[in-house]
């Protein structure tokens, strides 16, 4: 089975702090995923990479940045926390991004408050 | 621009009541539609899935068609359990391998 962690299941900050939140997919793949989960918003993309090194911006990626220097990890940074950004962060991964590849394996999330 | 709207929950039914939350979806093409579950404490994780017209995912006695007709992908199940408690979230992916997500639908199954 595929396997998703995330470094944390909830996390508290204060506002300015410089956030980490780790994610690890064990099954070699090569796409992966970090979502910000908010109620009645469902799921929206923060940022995306489809190889080691390569990101790619999503639908909201201002205050985050991210980092991927091995295939198994994908780490996103909150430079600044703020209280805007306390929310669900929700890490994926998927072997390809084509049928019948792109089955996306979640992690179990982080909950994250900036206080 | 590319969405999906779904039915706005909570939705709440008895054990073994029949199930329907709707799901359509404004894209450009055929994408292929999902049907991901999160449990109570969870992360999410595929329920079903459609990739072309016509198709029927089904798992876990939940089923959804896709209506190319109508741009729709309403999961169906026959009878609910209280184990189906969750939220229910319908996406697509679009023409740039996104995913695109719905709101959510809390269901709650009442024994």
């Amino acid at each position: 089975d595929v396997k998703v962690t995330q470094s944390s299941r909830y996390l508290v900050k204060r506002t300015g702090e410089k956030v980490f939140l780790e994610c690890v997919q064990d099954m070699d793949h090569e796409n992966m995923f970090w979502y910000r989960q908010d109620p009645g918003l469902g799921l929206r993309l923060i940022y995306f990479s489809y190889d080691v090194k390569m990101k790619e911006k999503g639908d909201i990626p201002e205050g985050y940045s991210v980092s991927r220097e091995k295939k198994e990890r994908f780490s996103l940074i909150l430079e600044s926390a703020s209280t805007n950004q306390t929310s669900m962060y929700l890490c994926a991964s998927s072997l390809g991004l084509a049928i019948p590849y792109n089955e996306q394996f979640f992690g179990p999330g982080t909950r994250l408050t900036v206080l | 621009g590319d969405s999906v709207t779904q039915m706005e929950g909570p939705v709440t039914l008895s054990e073994e009541a029949f199930l329907t939350i709707n799901c359509t979806y404004t894209a450009t093409g055929y994408p292929s539609l999902f049907w991901y579950v999160q449990y109570p404490g969870e992360g999410l994780q595929l329920l079903l899935k459609a990739t072309k017209a016509d198709d029927k995912g089904s798992n876990k006695g939940f089923e959804a068609t896709y209506r190319k007709e109508t741009t729709s992908f309403h999961l169906e199940k026959g009878s609910v359990q209280v184990s189906d408690s969750a939220v229910y979230f319908c996406a697509f992916m679009d023409s740039n391998y996104q995913l695109i997500w719905g709101a959510g639908t809390k269901l709650i199954i009442k024994p």
